[in-house]
């Protein structure tokens, strides 16, 4: 079955301090990887995607992501956080062939600390 | 462009009842997903239509339906509400190219309370 795991339910970090979230998914031939983002009483937001090419991808915000084969990854990452950075964070999987039949991760809360 | 919108936002109903949510797509978007957001369960796929038609069903029981409109609009419904249906309601549109994946653009979400 096809799954995403975010092994990290919650990340605290210091504001300016560096972040990675984590993502790993299940092994398929052909995967397509996002980042949502979603605030507080809101829809989700796109960050990222990686469709093909490049492995490193960068997104809004400041925010960007590898995509590792090998080691089937996509970790999210930012060199140093704000404030408002301060949300939860979902890895979503659209594997080849799913139509829009997107698996989501249960979501990382990240906690930026003043 | 308008994001997608949902209505109504927010929604109290009561065992038994049944509820119908709402989803205007991207305009120019033929496919809309569904998903329940809980935090238990996080974000789970409902169901997916595209050109009226639905393309995909994750596994909800059969009091959970919808549809979509030839203006690609949808709706889905809930039947004999339980406890356990209140969650935020998400609804995502996408363009559906046909040049490889789409991406998913959600809109604020229904939030239902179910008492």
């Amino acid at each position: 079955a096809q799954s995403v795991t975010q092994l990290d339910s919650q990340v605290p970090v210091f504001e300016e301090a560096p972040v990675e979230l984590r993502c790993n998914y299940s092994s398929s031939v052909s995967v397509y990887l996002f980042w949502y983002v979603q605030y507080p009483n809101q829809g989700l937001q796109l960050l990222l995607k990686y469709l093909s090419g490049s492995t490193l991808v960068k997104g809004i915000n400041g925010f960007e992501a590898e995509f590792n084969k090998s080691q089937t990854s996509f970790h999210l990452r930012k060199p140093s956080v704000h404030i408002s950075d301060t949300a939860e964070y979902f890895c979503a999987v659209l594997y080849s062939g799913g139509y829009q039949k997107v698996t989501f991760g249960t979501g990382t809360k990240l906690q930026v600390i003043p | 462009k308008a994001g997608v919108t949902q209505t109504p936002r927010y929604l109290i109903k009561t065992r038994g009842q049944q509820v119908t949510l709402s989803c205007s797509p991207i305009s120019g978007h033929r496919s809309v997903s569904w998903y329940q957001q809980t935090p238990g369960q996080g974000l789970q796929f409902l169901f997916e239509y595209f050109s009226e038609t639905q393309r995909n069903k994750g596994n909800f029981p059969g009091r959970f339906s919808g549809r979509q409109f030839s203006n690609s609009r949808s709706e889905m419904n809930v039947s004999t509400l339980e406890l356990g249906d209140s969650a935020l309601y998400l609804c995502a549109s996408s363009l559906v190219s046909g040049q490889g994946p789409d991406t998913q653009y959600f809109g604020p979400g229904t939030r239902l309370t179910v008492l």
